[in-house]
């Protein structure tokens, strides 16, 4: 099993529809969690950072379910400028982040 | 600009010759990591500075890679003898402790 694991997608949503990403982890002892937002030939970004059970800020929502040793970033009210593509990383002990694969998002008019 | 500075942008260079990249993170960061990212994947770590001192270096990093930060300041990544299979995106990211990283823009390399 992959440490960091994600749907590649893509994600092919319309305007202002909501949509969720799923990113699973396989070592329960992570306790930070980041989502990034990638452009095509782009450096990532960070777009969020989750340290307890969730994050919001504005259309964004980060949470986390450790049970289940999974991270969600939900987008709401999608605008054409959100397709890109979305990474999520997890720190081991020295915070060197290991990221997914990413999801591809791909938002229609 | 007050950002992770990368330089060259773009590299094309033939295989089997010598290249060399520099990272100028941000300057009150002390931790400084190199990623390497092909296309359709998701970065993957190479090594990490925490100011002069190389702390970690992943397999990745074979023997034909070398990695430095001479000052705690700027870095460089080289690779020795290019191969085709070298040819990605080589990002450096800056932190100030246990955060998220600054990315650079990276540098595109391209093996012929």
């Amino acid at each position: 099993r992959k440490e960091v694991e994600q749907d590649p997608g893509p994600f092919n949503v319309p305007e202002g529809a909501t949509v969720a990403f799923n990113c699973t982890y396989s070592n329960s002892a992570s306790q930070s969690f980041f989502w990034y937002r990638q452009d095509c030939r782009k450096e990532p970004k960070l777009l969020m950072s989750v340290y307890s059970s969730g994050n919001e800020d504005g259309r964004f929502t980060a949470q986390l379910n450790r049970a289940s040793q999974y991270i969600s970033l939900l987008i709401r009210d999608s605008k054409l400028s959100d397709s890109a593509t979305y990474l999520c990383a997890v720190p081991n002990a020295g915070n060197m982040l290991t990221f997914g694969g990413g999801t591809r998002l791909m938002v229609k008019p | 600009d007050t950002g992770v500075s990368q330089d060259p942008r773009h590299k094309i260079t033939k295989r089997g010759q010598n290249v060399t990249f520099r990272c100028d993170p941000i300057s009150e960061h002390n931790r400084l990591y190199w990623y390497r990212q092909t296309l359709g994947q998701g970065p993957e770590f190479l090594t990490y500075f925490q100011n002069e001192a190389q702390l970690e270096k992943s397999r990745l990093l074979s023997d034909r890679f070398s990695a430095e930060r001479p000052k705690g300041s700027f870095s460089t990544l080289e690779i020795q003898r290019t191969e085709q299979g070298d040819s990605a995106m080589y990002l450096c990211a800056s932190s100030p402790s246990n955060y998220g990283y600054t990315f650079g823009s990276g540098t595109r390399l391209t093996v012929v």
